[in-house]
């Protein structure tokens, strides 16, 4: 049990859909990220959030969009998606954002069609 | 349940000096990957290493090089020659060999590094 939750496991889904993928953590934690996993590549960093703000977006596409409503909850809403976003999408927390340890979520498995 | 344990949550090297981070990992699997990422303060994730269960040499990437010990599921990491570039948090991970439905990665809760000047 990591702390870091994340649902669905896994998410199938063509190229016109509209889904959200959740992350949630109940450690205190102010300070959570988003990475992807694709096969093959080291993990990707794609957003950060400190506080509820967004403090860093690398450079990742539009068709993907996140929310983060409070410090316990994180959202990546996706739309639109190409057949090359298919990987595994991490969510991570930490203390602050100041390079604290990172507790992982299990992924979500996204498959696009 | 797979699970890879870091047992130093810090660590201190002189620089030039040489550093060993151990990390352990318990499975059932036969078929599997490890592997030593490096997160500087951008937060990025660098993969310095990869391992894989099958193989029984060593991996190596100039100056970092890994003592697999399969075995015992110890996975170490040796940094040579240590640099200050080198300051980071480094994590253990774990991957099933397989690629399925399950293929989650495991990490460690990693081993922050300081480089002393």
């Amino acid at each position: 049990e990591t702390g870091v939750t994340q649902t669905p496991r896994h998410l199938v889904m063509g190229m016109t859909n509209k889904k959200s993928l959740k992350c949630e953590q109940h450690l205190g934690h102010n300070a959570m990220y988003w990475y992807k996993q694709s096969a093959k590549k080291p993990l990707e960093l794609m957003f950060v959030y400190n506080f509820k703000e967004q403090t860093e977006n690398n450079s990742v596409p539009s068709r993907f969009s996140p929310e983060c409503p409070n410090s316990s909850h994180l959202f990546l809403h996706l739309h639109t998606l190409q057949p090359e976003d298919s990987a595994l999408y991490l969510c991570a927390s930490s203390q602050d954002r100041d390079n604290q340890p990172q507790h992982f979520g299990d992924g979500t498995r996204l498959s696009i069609l | 349940a797979q699970t890879v344990t870091q047992s130093q949550p810090e660590m201190s090297v002189q620089e030039a000096e040489t550093v060993t981070l151990s990390c352990t990992y318990d499975t059932s699997e036969s078929d599997y990957y490890l592997f030593w990422y490096k997160q500087p303060p951008s937060r990025q994730m660098i993969l310095v290493i990869r391992q894989e269960a099958y193989k029984q040499q060593n991996a190596t990437e100039n100056r970092f090089s890994v003592n697999f010990q399969k075995a015992a599921k110890s996975f170490s990491l040796k940094i040579s020659d240590s640099q200050l570039g080198d300051a980071a948090m480094y994590f253990c991970a774990y991957r099933r060999g397989s690629l399925g439905r399950d293929d989650k990665i495991i990490f460690g809760k990693g081993t922050r590094l300081h480089i002393l000047p």
